[in-house]
């Protein structure tokens, strides 16, 4: 597509539900990126994808946070259990997997866990 | 490791005011520095690269000059508009450990007045 399409764009989900978060990358861009962005946080790395691999999950918070990527093109990012400090918006990124090029970002999914 | 130190906002000038939004770094080797934006309920846009010592990105009416010396890459505009009322959150690209990732700092928010 022309650009990285995140959805859904807003979440609210209840305390302890699991939720899943999609993320479908600009066609061809073989590096993939979450992030997630809380109010005075900025933006904080999750995890990289190189094709369906992740060879960078260290940002992933806990063991509650999960994601995959399939076909070297959508990617999913499970949350399960969720919990109010999960409250924040995810971000992904694509890129060519040049790094210097910078990335395309999505316009994230607003998560409120309540 | 590497890290990103964004000067803290928020940031208020009227305008047609000269814009400085300071940036450092602290990076092993020889990252690439990056410039994103994000309007109100936009994405992070990349505004501006840089690659290499002393190499200035500029893009509309911004610029940044990659400062080894200073391990610097301050935002610069010389006569801000209230269009330009964002996030502005400096970046380096991240290679260390088999992972290729963009390190962001906690963003500057700036206000443009008329």
């Amino acid at each position: 597509g022309a650009g990285v399409s995140q959805s859904p764009s807003n979440k609210v989900t209840e305390k302890g539900k699991d939720v899943e978060l999609r993320c479908d990358p600009i066609s061809g861009h073989t590096a993939l990126y979450w992030y997630r962005q809380s109010l005075g946080q900025g933006l904080e790395f999750l995890i990289y994808f190189q094709g369906n691999s992740a060879p960078d999950k260290s940002g992933l918070p806990s063991d509650r946070f999960s994601a995959e990527r399939t076909g070297g093109s959508v990617s999913t990012l499970t949350i399960q259990r969720t919990q109010q400090e999960d409250s924040a918006v995810y971000l992904c990124a694509s890129s060519t997997g040049i790094w210097a090029n910078g990335y395309t970002f999505g316009s994230g999914t607003r998560l409120t866990v309540v | 490791g590497n890290s990103v130190t964004q000067m803290e906002g928020p940031v208020t000038l009227s305008e047609e005011a000269f814009l400085t939004i300071n940036c450092t770094y602290t990076a092993t080797g020889y990252p690439s520095l990056f410039w994103y934006v994000q309007y109100p309920g936009e994405g992070l846009q990349l505004l501006l690269k840089a690659t290499k010592a002393d190499d200035k990105g500029s893009n509309k009416g911004f610029e940044a000059t990659y400062r080894k010396e200073t391990t610097s890459f301050h935002l610069e505009k010389g006569s801000v508009q209230v269009s330009d009322s964002a996030v502005y959150f400096c970046a380096l690209s991240d290679l260390q450990g088999g992972s290729e990732k963009l390190v962001f700092g906690k963003g500057t928010k700036l206000t443009v007045n008329p």
